[in-house]
């Protein structure tokens, strides 16, 4: 079983809509986790930290489930820009090493 | 402001000759690490260093070496490349695990 697991898509969603990614891991003892963004052929850059009573950022909400061990990232009124892939990024305290999900492609049509 | 600079962006090598990937870093970030992605394998740790003078292992660590003499520097060598490395090679820095990465641009890998 991979340590942090996503749905790899692509979603296909129109501008304006709104898209939810969930994300599971397997380490219960994981204490930081992370959406990053990956556009095509570039390296990733942090989008945002997720917190345990969920954290918003215009238009991207984070949320965080330790009992359930998933984290989803809600987006709202998509545009185009926000075409990517989305990586679920969990920190493992043991290794003291972020670990990445195989990342959730977004593409968002005009 | 560079960030983190890899080099080289391109490189094509056969089986079995070495080279080494440089990365640097102008943040004065204590942690540096090196990562490989393979299409639909997400991003592998290869290995990292909290500080100079120490580096360990991530998860797919054979075939590759590191060393951290400053803190800027942590160049990762490959020792008889193989195609299985074939890839694109990211490496990055934070100040510390657990806090925001910052990536370079990545270094696309070729091993004929």
């Amino acid at each position: 079983r991979k340590e942090v697991e996503q749905d790899p898509g692509p979603f296909n969603v129109p501008e304006g809509a709104t898209v939810a990614f969930n994300c599971t891991y397997s380490n219960s003892a994981s204490q930081s986790f992370f959406w990053y963004r990956q556009d095509c052929r570039k390296e990733p850059k942090l989008l945002m930290s997720v917190y345990s009573s969920g954290n918003e950022d215009g238009r991207f909400t984070a949320q965080l489930n330790r009992a359930s061990q998933y984290i989803s990232l809600l987006i709202r009124d998509s545009k185009l820009s926000d075409s990517a892939t989305y990586l679920c990024v969990v920190f493992d305290t043991g290794r003291r090493a972020l670990t990445f999900g195989s990342g959730t492609r977004l593409q968002v049509q005009p | 402001n560079a960030g983190v600079t890899q080099t080289p962006k391109f490189q094509v090598l056969k089986t079995g000759q070495s080279m080494t990937l440089q990365c640097a870093q102008d943040m004065n970030h204590e942690y540096m690490s090196w990562y490989r992605q393979d299409p639909g394998m997400g991003l592998r740790l290869i290995h990292y260093s909290v500080g100079a003078g120490i580096t360990d292992q991530g998860e797919v660590p054979n075939g590759y070496n590191v060393s951290r003499s400053t803190t800027e520097d942590f160049p990762l060598r490959l020792l008889s490349a193989a195609p299985s490395q074939t890839s694109v090679y990211f490496c990055a820095s934070a100040r510390d695990g657990d806090t925001e990465a910052f990536f370079g641009q990545g270094t696309r890998l070729t091993v004929v």
